[in-house]
């Protein structure tokens, strides 16, 4: 099994361009997030979909969107990135969501210049 | 809402020392509690949970945590520490969503842990 996986791993992006991080799992699970990851200020929340064809936003949702094609995937797009969007992108699952344990993609690193 | 402290941003211990990182939680009822380790350009790794029942739990590569209620912490420890466990780790807690059968996890900001030969 794979796990979770996240495409691509690195992306510069100009003030403006949009742009989709890709994520998918292989382990069958429910829910699925997405953090963005910034120094000194742990994860944080940015959508989540506790099952296929629901998402709900987090702590951070503006300047986002997402998709949730199919149980295994779930996209996160920015419209119009900004550089305060640069940061570390993490999607992960869980089996159940929040209450058991969430299993982490490898990150994307999002450089908006 | 609920939140998660960890008092110390970077520790540096030497190998073989043993190890104690810190985390206070903020919640209102039973929380479910977890600890990740993340190694540099690495996604998260679980190293344990607690849920409920034995307050002392262990995890994987010879980690281990207790959950004390009276004092809203639950702490990490590992008696003796290898080069390999340098990386940066954060303790989670888990609550339900208002209104919902969901749950959602909060993060602490992390401790960055050095090992010196």
């Amino acid at each position: 099994n794979a796990g979770v996986t996240q495409t691509p791993k690195f992306q510069v992006l100009k003030t403006g361009q949009s742009m989709t991080l890709q994520c998918a799992q292989d382990m069958n699970h429910n829910s699925m997030y997405w953090y963005r990851q910034d120094p000194g200020m742990g994860l944080r929340l940015i959508y989540y979909s506790a099952s296929e064809g629901t998402t709900d936003k987090g702590e951070v949702p503006n300047g986002y969107n997402v998709s949730r094609l199919n149980k295994r995937e779930f996209s996160l797009r920015l419209e119009s990135a900004a550089p305060s969007q640069t940061s570390v992108y993490f999607c992960a699952s869980s089996s159940r969501t929040g209450l058991y344990e969430q299993y982490f993609g490898p990150g994307t690193r999002l450089t908006v210049t | 809402a609920q939140s998660v402290t960890q008092p110390d941003i970077h520790i540096t211990v030497s190998e073989g020392a043993s190890l104690e990182l810190r985390c206070n939680y903020s919640y209102g009822a039973t929380p479910y509690l977890f600890w990740y380790v993340q190694s540099p350009g690495q996604g998260l790794q679980l190293l344990l949970k607690y849920f409920s029942g034995d307050t002392l739990v262990q995890g994987i590569k010879g980690f281990e945590a207790e959950f004390k209620r009276s004092q809203s912490s639950f702490n990490l420890r590992k008696p003796s520490v290898h080069w390999s466990d340098a990386a940066e780790y954060f303790c989670a807690v888990g609550a339900v969503l208002g209104g919902t059968s969901y749950g959602k996890l909060t993060f602490g900001q992390g401790t960055i842990l050095t090992v010196h030969p």
